[in-house]
């Protein structure tokens, strides 16, 4: 079982849809990263979330430590909000080594 | 923030040659990371890059294969040594912000043919 583990691998929405990814974790973690792939490959940190919640425009992003559960939401997605969506944690032993999700890839059509 | 850049963002290079790929952050950082990712993969960690000393390999990676300078705060380079068709990646610069939020440069697509 990976320790970090994303769900759904492959999400197709129409524009306009709310979107929700799950993120899913089995170690004690002192941080969880939200992050976007664009085709090109550079990647941009969404969130840095160690409890709560946080928003950023359309994005919002929740955790709960108890569950170990994190959620990336999108309100009225858009089709440039297409990308991979990747979930990391840094774990409680770690300084900076991040334990990566498999990422989930997320097409918005027109 | 920092805004990371990469260069080359992208190149096609044959088999047993090397290419050195150039990391610059537009503000003086700490820690600075080298991460590969293959075609399908998520993205591991080659190296932490240390200003004035030898880089932090991670298991399965060497320095004679991917030599790393960091000759200041601001500045990194990765060189890919002795290509192989298994080398095909993009290679990903990183670092650490001022409050440990991770930032990544844009990529670099390496095709070895």
């Amino acid at each position: 079982k990976n320790e970090v583990e994303q769900s759904p691998q492959n999400l197709t929405a129409q524009e306009g849809e709310f979107i929700t990814i799950n993120c899913s974790y089995s170690v004690g973690i002192s941080a969880l990263h939200w992050l976007q792939q664009h085709p090109g490959g550079g990647i941009v940190s969404l969130f840095m979330l160690s409890s709560g919640k946080k928003k950023h425009g359309r994005l919002i992003a929740t955790i709960n430590i108890q569950e170990k559960h994190s959620s990336l939401h999108i309100t009225a997605s858009h089709p440039r909000d297409s990308a991979v969506y990747i979930c990391a944690v840094k774990g409680m032993d770690s300084n900076y080594q991040l334990i990566w999700g498999a990422g989930t890839k997320l097409i918005i059509k027109p | 923030s920092a805004v990371i850049s990469q260069k080359p963002s992208r190149d096609i290079c044959q088999r047993g040659t090397s290419l050195t790929i150039q990391c610059q952050v537009d503000s003086q950082v700490t820690m600075m990371f080298w991460y590969r990712q293959q075609p399908g993969q998520s993205l591991t960690l080659i190296a932490t890059a240390n200003q004035g000393s030898e880089a932090t390999y991670e298991s399965g990676f060497v320095i004679d294969k991917f030599p790393i300078s960091r000759p200041n705060l601001t500045f990194s380079t990765l060189t890919v040594s002795n290509m192989s068709p298994e080398d095909s990646s993009i290679y990903l610069c990183s670092c650490l912000g001022e409050w440990d939020e991770q930032f990544f440069g844009p990529g670099t697509r390496l095709t070895v043919l």
